[in-house]
């Protein structure tokens, strides 16, 4: 079946420090979404895009829906504590199964020790 | 407003036992959907539905059963709990047109079979 790979599995960051993410696949997504979940909560959309090519922010946050349209990228600018968390990606492909969305396994950032 | 409620937030159960998740959603939605969140699994689908009265199989439904009387609510049941089910269950609802503007998640259940 279709698979997003989602880097890195995890990382460490630190406060001010920029942050980005990816998620690539070998099949073409027409929709590209990030989301964000906190500890114990469910995870929440933080940023939809549904052109290749296109840019889009959401405050600190850019995502990027990659002009091949099998890749997506998210960017974290300037982070503060509270961007610690996982954050997944999530692709739509109409031809595809039903037309749900596929997850990516998630990045997780962390606060550096 | 308070979108896709799940209840219960925590369960143990004993090996064998069975229960049922609740799912509620105010928001109208046609679809919905039960996923597993496992350490380095990701979110994995296990049933969804696209309407009420309608269920259908996603990627791990063994060991799981749906089903969708009202449209507001989606419900799962383990009907002989295994210690393999332990882990985080989400229910999450779209508007018709399927996933195009994203998923509404609960806030999940913590499930332990021991």
């Amino acid at each position: 079946g279709q698979q997003l790979n989602q880097s890195p599995q995890s990382m460490f960051i630190q406060e001010g420090e920029d942050v980005s993410m990816n998620c690539t696949s070998s099949s073409i997504f027409n929709t590209w979404l990030w989301y964000k979940q906190d500890p114990g909560e469910g995870p929440v959309l933080l940023i939809a895009l549904y052109k290749a090519g296109e840019l889009t922010s959401n405050g600190r946050l850019t995502a990027q829906f990659g002009i091949t349209r099998k890749d997506s990228f998210l960017n974290i600018s300037a982070s503060i504590p509270s961007d610690v968390g996982i954050y997944f990606c999530a692709g739509l492909n109409y031809g595809g199964s039903q037309g749900n969305l596929i997850f990516g396994k998630g990045t997780k950032l962390s606060v550096k020790p | 407003n308070a979108g896709v409620t799940q209840t219960p937030k925590f369960r143990v159960l004993k090996t064998g036992q069975s229960m049922t998740l609740l799912c509620a959603q105010d928001m109208n939605h046609e679809y919905m959907y039960w996923y597993r969140q496992d350490p380095g699994m990701g979110l994995r689908l296990i049933h969804y539905s696209v309407g009420e009265g309608t269920t259908a199989k996603g990627e791990v439904p063994d060991g799981y059963n749906v089903s969708r009387l009202k449209k507001q609510n989606f419900l799962l049941g383990l009907e002989s709990a295994a210690p393999s089910q332990t882990s985080v269950y989400f229910c999450a609802s779209s508007s018709s047109g399927g996933a195009l503007r994203g998923y509404t998640f609960g806030s999940g259940t913590r499930l332990t079979v021991v």
